[in-house]
């Protein structure tokens, strides 16, 4: 069964320090979301992206992230320069709507756990 | 600003009992409902799809309901199994046209003892 795969799984990296998450959507998959979870907390939206651009975006996500659709496969979330408060799990998720399914149904990777020191 | 609330926040059953998990939001204009389940530290496993023109559907032992007007959806346990323990969340996805965006509910984190 097609599913959404993340890398890393677990990254730890240092204040203000770059980061980016690599996330594979499923293939025929046309939106595609970023969300977190801090740890205890509301897994919370962070942003979509239909057609090569962003689509919507929470207030959480402010010029420190971005996104991008390198190339046919991959969807990255960068974070510029990271804080305390963005340790967190951070989720990938893919959704058919548009591709004549429309079910909007999201389908969500494993997660890669970021801790920031 | 859509907020949805799951009730209870947790609940401990013993093993073979049906239980019934709650969901509450506050703006009825939603595309789709979703119950995922998610154990700890892992991702988060899409359990069922409830259309907002849906009244229920149905997965092996678990049973979604949406009634969209009042608000809620429910989740359905049969015949619980230890198994079965982990957090189960509620989300309720706006119109695509509008972001298409999921919120999420606190969960409900549910321990079936043998």
């Amino acid at each position: 069964e097609p599913e959404v795969t993340q890398t890393p799984s677990h990254q730890v990296t240092q204040m203000g320090q770059e980061v980016i998450l690599r996330c594979v959507p499923i293939s025929n998959h046309l939106y595609f979301y970023w969300y977190r979870q801090i740890l205890g907390q509301k897994v919370e939206f962070l942003v979509s992206f239909y057609n090569n651009e962003i689509s919507e975006k929470s207030e959480i996500f402010d010029d420190q992230f971005s996104v991008e659709r390198p190339d046919g496969s991959n969807f990255t979330l960068k974070i510029r320069s990271t804080k305390l408060e963005d340790s967190a799990m951070y989720f990938c998720a893919s959704a058919d709507i548009g591709t004549g399914l429309n079910t909007g149904e999201l389908f969500f990777g494993e997660g890669s756990r970021l801790t920031v020191l | 600003k859509q907020e949805v609330t799951q009730i209870p926040a947790a609940l401990s059953v013993p093993e073979g009992e049906n239980l019934v998990l709650n969901c509450s939001f506050t703006d009825s204009a939603i595309y789709n409902l979703q119950w995922f389940r998610q154990d700890p530290g892992k991702g988060l496993t899409s359990l069922l799809l409830i259309q907002s023109s849906q009244r229920e559907q149905t997965s092996g032992r678990l049973n979604a309901s949406l009634d969209k007007s009042s608000g809620r959806s429910t989740l359905y346990i049969a015949a619980s199994q230890p198994g079965d323990s982990a957090t189960y969340l509620c989300a309720v996805n706006q119109p695509w046209n509008a972001g298409n965006m999921l919120t999420f509910g606190g969960g409900t984190r549910l321990m079936v003892k043998p």
